[in-house]
């Protein structure tokens, strides 16, 4: 079946510093989600992306389709303390595929030291 | 307007009981998905519906489990005789495909404790 592929798996860095993941398929989405999620809560929605090559931010978060429709990435801009959490990637194929399920990386644990 | 709401939060039951998570989507939501999550690890897609269609269910073990997204009401996962290795939380997300809607939206979970 599908797989999404998240790395890096967990990172720690300082409060202020740049963050950067990202997310591979073996197949072709025509959507891609990024969620965060908390200890004890459900995934959040942080950013949709519709197109390939598709850039778009959400306050300090950045996320780009990739050209190949086989990855994402996302940016987090001068961290601070409540970043911390796992970010998950999500893709589906989407209304052109009539594929409507979302298949979810493997997650991205940050860990943000002040 | 009310995000997905999942009940209970937090659900215990003996070995062999039957465990019953009920999950409403977001209001004008047609597409309800299932998934299930271990801790310190990822959400495993179970089972996707739509109203009174189970779409696909490729994720979801032959036995024991169901799922139901009826005309009315909340869609409902269903475990029958529930074992120590069923314990995880289990997330219900919505979406709205049909009116060209592509993001899905989580619930705060249950969480199954087998004892």
């Amino acid at each position: 079946g599908q797989q999404l592929n998240q790395s890096p798996q967990s990172m720690f860095i300082q409060e202020g510093e740049d963050v950067s993941m990202n997310c591979t398929s073996s197949s072709i989405f025509n959507t891609w989600l990024w969620y965060k999620q908390d200890p004890g809560e459900g995934p959040v929605l942080l950013i949709a992306l519709y197109k390939a090559g598709e850039l778009t931010s959400n306050g300090r978060l950045t996320a780009q389709f990739g050209i190949t429709r086989k990855d994402s990435f996302l940016n987090i801009s001068a961290s601070i303390p409540s970043d911390v959490g796992i970010y998950f990637c999500a893709g589906s194929g989407g209304i052109n595929s009539g594929t409507y399920k979302y298949i979810f990386g493997t997650g991205t644990r940050l860990k943000v030291l002040a | 307007n009310a995000g997905v709401m999942q009940n209970p939060r937090h659900l215990v039951r003996r070995r062999g009981q039957e465990a019953r998570l009920r999950c409403s989507p977001m209001k004008g939501h047609s597409h309800v998905y299932w998934y299930r999550q271990l801790p310190e690890e990822g959400l495993k897609f179970m089972v996707y519906l739509q109203k009174e269609n189970i779409i696909d269910e490729s994720g979801m073990p032959k036995e024991r489990f169901s799922a139901e997204f009826p005309k009315e009401g909340p869609s409902i996962l269903r475990i029958q005789q529930v074992v120590r290795g069923d314990s995880a939380a289990y997330f219900c997300a919505s979406s709205n495909w049909d009116k060209g809607g592509a993001e899905a939206f989580f619930g705060q979970g249950t969480r199954l404790t087998v004892v």
